[in-house]
């Protein structure tokens, strides 16, 4: 059972380039949430996801896109990186119902020049 | 909006100290409070979590976390601290409604020998 794994765990873009980040979970979780964590900021919602083809959007989904085709991965896109998109993300999953908590992964080091 | 705070930045105490993190919130209705523990170049672990009952919350580790209403705080304590608790701490509250959790920024706890 390895949870909610991350791929890849860094990378290095140019500004305007493009990159996804991969998330997959094998515990059969309903929920995937999208994070990122920057220093004295604690973790921000970028977006999430209730389910099977669905997504919404957390508190800063700008320059960022997401999409949940199969329950298991929950994928989140830069279209055309930017600086202040360098950060590290984590990704979340969790149970259906209102009291589950959220399981983690490693999460991914981003830096973008 | 819902909202956390956790206005130290770094908390330091001795070995065999007892330990206190602070934490407090802002949501509409009632409150469902998490804390996480976060080591270096991991990703968030669930400690506890407050849904309803006994205001003492026990959770991994020997932690355990004190919900006060009139007060809107969730504070983590631990009696006696080890070296090996020395991460980064974050609060976290979500309505029952929601389907976000919004973080604190999160305490560093360092304790030394």
């Amino acid at each position: 059972n390895a949870g909610v794994t991350q791929t890849p765990k860094f990378r290095v873009l140019k500004t305007g380039q493009s990159m996804t980040l991969l998330c997959a979970q094998d515990m059969n979780h309903e929920y995937m949430y999208w994070y990122r964590q920057d220093p004295g900021m604690g973790l921000r919602l970028i977006h999430y996801s209730v389910g099977e083809g669905t997504t919404a959007k957390g508190e800063v989904p700008d320059g960022y896109n997401v999409s949940r085709l199969k329950k298991q991965n929950f994928l989140l896109g830069l279209e055309s990186a930017a600086p202040s998109q360098t950060s590290v993300y984590f990704c979340a999953s969790r149970q259906g119902g209102g009291l589950s908590e959220q399981f983690f992964g490693p999460g991914t080091r981003l830096t973008v020049l | 909006a819902q909202s956390v705070a956790q206005p130290e930045d770094q908390v330091n105490v001795a070995e065999g100290n007892p330990l206190t993190v602070k934490c407090t919130y802002s949501v509409s209705g009632n409150p469902y409070l998490f804390w996480y523990v976060q080591y270096p170049n991991r990703g968030l672990q669930f400690l506890l979590k407050y849904i309803t009952g006994d205001n003492l919350v026990k959770g991994s580790y020997g932690f355990e976390a004190e919900f006060n209403k009139s007060q809107t705080s969730f504070h983590l304590k631990k009696p006696s601290a080890l070296v090996s608790d020395s991460a980064l701490y974050f609060c976290a509250v979500r309505d029952y409604a929601g389907n976000m959790l919004t973080f604190g920024g999160g305490t560093r706890l360092m304790v030394k020998p």
